[in-house]
Order: C-alpha cells, then sequence, then structure tokens
C-alpha cells in the first residue's frame, strides 16, 4: 500500500536555525498538508497545498513558516528561525479531493 | 475556538469489554467525521469514518455512532483487544474549510488482559 514518506525521522538543531523537514506524498495525491502535534497533546493543523499554493493556513503558521513544493515528488516545511516552543512532532499528510488524509509517521524536531 | 470536543481524555477496558470514545462538534458545516488511530512514534492512521447521511456505520468490531441532531459522533470498539491499545483522535471536516481537519484532543485507550 502506498504510503507517506518523511525525512528526517528526527532533526535536533540549535534555536534561531532555519530547519527543512520533508516528505514525499502519495504519488497520485494532489491535496498536502503540513500538521503539527505538541508531546501528549493533540494534532494541529499547520497548512494545506493545493496547485503549487496555500489553500488554507492557520495561526500557527506565521511569517516563519513556508512550504513548497520543489519538484514533482517532494513537499517541505521549512521554518526559518526556530524557536524553543517548535519543537513538536510534524506530520506530512497527502489526500485526494474529499478523501481521507494519509499521514506519514511523523519528524520529531528537537529545537535546544 | 475548539471544533472538535472529545472525551475520555484515557479510558482502560478488561480484554473483550466495549471501548466507547466521545467527540462532539460545533460546525454544522462539516460533513466527513474520521477516526484515527495512533499507536507511539508513528503518524494516525485511519481507521474509519462517516459522513452524515447515515446514523451508524460498522467495520468488523469498530462502529461509529453519528447523532447529526445533538452534533455528536462515537467511536465504539467491541470486543477490546490489548493490541488496541493506542491513542484515538475523532476529527472533522469539510469542503468550507479548505479539507483541513480539525481534530480532538486524543484519547488513549488501554486493554489490559
Amino acid at each position: 500500500e502506498p504510503e507517506v514518506t518523511q525525512t528526517p525521522s528526527h532533526q535536533v538543531t540549535q534555536m534561531g536555525q532555519e530547519v527543512i523537514l520533508r516528505c514525499v506524498p502519495i504519488s497520485n495525491h494532489l491535496y498536502f498538508y503540513w500538521y503539527r502535534q505538541i508531546l501528549g497533546q493533540k494534532v494541529e493543523f499547520l497548512v494545506s497545498f493545493y496547485n503549487n499554493e496555500i489553500s488554507e493556513k492557520s495561526e500557527i503558521f506565521d511569517d516563519q513558516f513556508s512550504v513548497e513544493r520543489p519538484d514533482g515528488s517532494n513537499f517541505t516545511l521549512k521554518i526559518r528561525s526556530t524557536k524553543l516552543e517548535d519543537s513538536a512532532m510534524y506530520f506530512c499528510a497527502s489526500s485526494e479531493w474529499g478523501q481521507p488524509q494519509h499521514f506519514g509517521d511523523g519528524t520529531r524536531l528537537s529545537i535546544l | 475556538q475548539q471544533q472538535v470536543k472529545q472525551s475520555p481524555q484515557s479510558l482502560i477496558v478488561q480484554k473483550g469489554g466495549i471501548s466507547i470514545i466521545n467527540c462532539a462538534y460545533e460546525n454544522t458545516a462539516f460533513d466527513y467525521f474520521p477516526w484515527y488511530q495512533q499507536f507511539p512514534g508513528k503518524g494516525p492512521a485511519l481507521l474509519i469514518a462517516i459522513r452524515p447521511d447515515v446514523s451508524e456505520k460498522k467495520e468488523g468490531r469498530f462502529t461509529i455512532s453519528f447523532n447529526k441532531s445533538a452534533k455528536q459522533f462515537s467511536l465504539h470498539i467491541m470486543d477490546s483487544q490489548p493490541g488496541d491499545s493506542a491513542t484515538y483522535f475523532c476529527a472533522a471536516t469539510s469542503p468550507n474549510t479548505g479539507n483541513q481537519f480539525y481534530f480532538g484532543t486524543g484519547t488513549s485507550l488501554t486493554v489490559i488482559p
């Protein structure tokens, strides 16, 4: 069964540094999402992306965040200047329109 | 604003028992209600989902009950097994919200042998 893959599985970064989280969505999916899950808390929506542009974004997704689909397979989340509170699991998801979202296993981001 | 409220926060059930997790939503535009199962170190995995045109959906030991007038839906796990021990999230979405999922706060289920 096709799956969403995310790399790296764990990223450790100094506060203030830039970080890029990578995702390879399921190949025939056109809708892409990033979610965040702070340890022990619920999954929170960050952003959705379709047709090379952001469809929706939450208040969490401020100017420090950006997303990109640099080629036909990858979908990236960039945090420009990381803060301690950015430490969380970041999940990528993809879907066809109106269909369930399929999640990757996440990248654990640790900000020191 | 918490779009989806989930309870209980944690649940302990004997093997063979019934696990019941409840969710309530605010936005009447929501038209798709999935349940996700999450094991430690893994991403959420779709378990079962329902649309508001039916009041119940059953897949194996898992059943969603949906009450549109009360804006509530629940997950029932029959004959609960230790392998069902995980965190369960309800969610809701609609085309009006860009298909983003609004997740509940999660229920940690422990099934004891």
